[in-house]
């Protein structure tokens, strides 16, 4: 099955910084990579997603690179805010004409110091 | 609308015991999953459903059964508790559209479990 690795597992940035979290997948025929943002205490929600015809996508201050010569993909906050310290989550998952069964990184603890 | 709801928010078990624990969606969708999050471990399909009267197991099975008798509730049943099933489980839907509109899944508000 699919194995997703994910790092680093915590991560602190001033604000106004960059941060980045990479993620890696096993499995090549994985074709969807969405990243979830979890607030403590909170449930997962999704924040941005790939698809492996595209090789970047951007909303706002986030953006999602995908390679999948190497097999991973990136999450890339630009500009971080205090209210951007949360738990993300990478997933991948391949088509299976059903639903789809993700399979999620450990995640990443960011936290923005003010 | 409500989204995906999960009762109850917080239970203490022995082990041994059992309880079923109760997703309900009202956006009518069609998949439905269970998850469990243990601390550095992510979140981990437990089982799933493609709709109503059917289910399938994910990555975590074992020790678990569902049943999705409705298509807007997904139960999940712990038979007999042990202290390994200590773990925030979430509930999530997804809808069968195309696109990012099918593929997006819902998640509840979380049950946290406690198995003593």
């Amino acid at each position: 099955g699919e194995n997703v690795e994910q790092h680093p597992s915590t991560l602190s940035v001033q604000e106004g910084d960059s941060a980045v979290i990479k993620c890696t997948y096993s499995d090549s025929a994985s074709n969807y990579f969405p990243w979830y943002k979890q607030e403590l205490g909170k449930r997962p929600q999704l924040i941005i997603d790939i698809r492996s015809n595209v090789g970047e996508k951007k909303d706002q201050r986030i953006a999602v690179t995908l390679n999948k010569t190497a097999k991973h993909f990136s999450l890339h906050i630009t500009e971080t805010q205090p209210e951007d310290s949360a738990v993300y989550f990478c997933a991948a998952s391949r088509s299976s004409g059903s639903a789809r069964q993700l399979t999620f990184g450990s995640g990443t603890q960011l936290t923005v110091l003010p | 609308n409500a989204g995906v709801t999960q009762t109850p928010k917080f239970r203490v078990l022995k082990t041994g015991q059992s309880m079923t624990l109760l997703c309900a969606q009202d956006m009518n969708h069609e998949y439905m999953y269970w998850y469990r999050q243990d601390p550095g471990m992510g979140l981990r399909l437990i089982h799933y459903s493609v709709g109503e009267g059917t289910t399938a197991k994910g990555e975590v099975p074992d020790g678990y059964n569902v049943s999705r008798l409705k298509k807007q509730n997904f139960l999940l049943g712990l038979e007999s508790a042990a202290p390994s099933q200590t773990s925030v489980y979430f509930c999530a839907s997804s809808s069968t559209l195309s696109g990012r509109a099918g593929e997006t899944q819902y998640f509840g508000p979380g049950t946290r479990l406690l198995v003593l």
